[in-house]
């Protein structure tokens, strides 16, 4: 089955305790990004990379790092995590190329964060 | 100003309703609109993508963009309650992914 798996669904932490949550999609999917959704303010890019090494910022980029040493892997990582990183956070991936992009992104079912 | 400005809703309408959902943008060199679905703790799913101005129309639902007004439209006919989600709409300028969001509108139909 095509899919976009992220782990943990869950997860409550403290305040400075590095936490990684995994981004996993089995299409051959170039494109990923994360998001982050917030109520009012609706999902927000936090990174996206266009292939392999390939990295950069999207629009909220401040206090997350990311890595794409696989094509089907593309973790999110929070370093120093803070109450303001408390989010739904949602992994998508998708082709590149001529002809193959139709504006859909394939999300994750979404990584709810808590940050006490 | 954001660049897609959405009423969050939420709304509630009885099974069989037409439903319109609506989306501005203010950015004049989108070409792409999506509106994707989102069901209560799941991802997004993309429901109708048009590119540039005009009409499109799949089973129950019709996209309508209008580029003179930075307005773009979603219709369901004949609403179900399995059409109960937050619909987002989304605009992209070059088709490389980079999606902006609207905030989502709510959407309860009620049997």
């Amino acid at each position: 089955e095509a899919q976009v798996t992220q782990n943990p669904r869950y997860l409550i932490t403290v305040t400075g305790k590095k936490l990684t949550v995994t981004c996993s999609q089995n299409m051959n999917h170039e494109y990923m990004s994360w998001y982050r959704q917030d109520p009012g303010l609706g999902l927000r890019q936090i990174y996206y990379s266009m292939n392999v090494e390939v990295t950069d910022k999207g629009d909220v980029p401040e206090g997350y790092k990311v890595s794409r040493k696989e094509k089907r892997n593309f973790p999110l990582i929070l370093e120093s995590p803070s109450p303001n990183q408390t989010s739904l956070y949602f992994c998508a991936s998708t082709f590149i190329g001529t002809g193959r992009n139709t504006g859909e992104l394939f999300f994750g079912e979404g990584s709810r964060l808590t940050v006490l | 100003q954001k660049e897609v400005e959405q009423d969050p809703g939420p709304l509630s309408v009885p099974e069989g309703a037409i439903v319109s959902l609506n989306c501005t943008y203010s950015n004049s060199a989108f070409q792409y609109f999506m509106w994707y679905r989102q069901y209560s703790r799941k991802g997004p799913e993309l429901l109708m993508y048009t590119y540039s101005s005009g009409n499109k129309e799949d089973g129950r639902f019709t996209a309508q963009v209008d580029k003179s007004s930075k307005y773009i439209s979603l219709f369901i006919r004949d609403s179900q309650p399995s059409d109960s989600a937050t619909y987002l709409c989304a605009c992209d300028q070059t088709g490389a992914n980079n999606l902006f969001f609207g905030t989502g509108t709510r959407l309860t139909v009620i049997p």
